[in-house]
């Protein structure tokens, strides 16, 4: 069983749409939790933390729950420019900076 | 500041070649690690260090070796290149969570895209 799961897409969101898609993890004991935001081909770039209240940042909201060790990401009033593959990441108390990454979840935002 | 950079950006190799991928970044982070990315998984952990003269394996790391002599750089050398060596490798860095400062932000270099035939 992989360590972080997610539903690989695509997810086709009409413009102006919400989206939403979960990551679910393994292992207990994960403290620390990121949504990093991968285009086409390029490197991936952090998108958000993920903090135990669920914190908000402009279009993006982002979730935690540990008791069913998931968390989610919803996009509010797409666009175009959310097009790409978003990556759950989380990362052991015991060993800060091996962060484990799921494979993605790809978005398409149409027209 | 440059931030991550990676060299080469494209590189093929035949089976048995050796090279090394150079990392480096002018952040003054204290932690460097390497990943590789594979269609469909995620990114996987190499090696990774936490300063200057301090390695350490992670969770695919036969095959490479690594060295931190300096903060700025990191290389990882492919010692004998076989064909499931074949990769995105992306390198990261941040600072540790001890220097109080954006411990939630891993900076990736563009990556280097490794073909071994």
């Amino acid at each position: 069983r992989k360590e972080v799961e997610q539903d690989p897409g695509p997810f086709n969101v009409p413009e102006g749409a919400t989206v939403a898609f979960n990551c679910t993890y393994s292992n207990s004991a994960s403290q620390s939790f990121f949504w990093y935001r991968q285009d086409c081909r390029k490197e991936p770039k952090l998108l958000m933390s993920v903090y135990s209240s669920g914190n908000e940042d402009g279009r993006f909201t982002a979730q935690l729950n540990r008791a069913s060790q998931y968390i989610s990401l919803l996009i509010r009033d797409s666009k175009l420019s959310d097009s790409a593959t978003y990556l759950c990441v989380v990362n052991m108390a015991d060993s800060w900076g091996k962060l484990q990454f799921g494979a993605g979840t790809q978005v398409v935002v149409t027209p | 500041n440059a931030g991550v950079t990676q060299t080469p950006k494209f590189q093929v190799l035949k089976t048995g070649q050796s090279m090394t991928l150079q990392c480096a970044q002018d952040m003054n982070h204290e932690y460097m690690s390497w990943y590789r990315q594979d269609p469909g998984m995620g990114l996987r952990l190499i090696h990774y260090s936490v300063g200057a003269g301090i390695t350490d394996q992670g969770e695919v790391p036969n095959g490479y070796n690594v060295s931190r002599s300096t903060t700025e750089d990191f290389p990882l050398r492919l010692l004998s290149a076989a064909p499931s060596q074949t990769s995105v490798y992306f390198c990261a860095s941040s600072y540790s969570p001890a220097s109080g400062g954006g411990r939630d932000t891993q900076y990736f270099g563009p990556g280097t895209r490794l073909t071994v035939l």
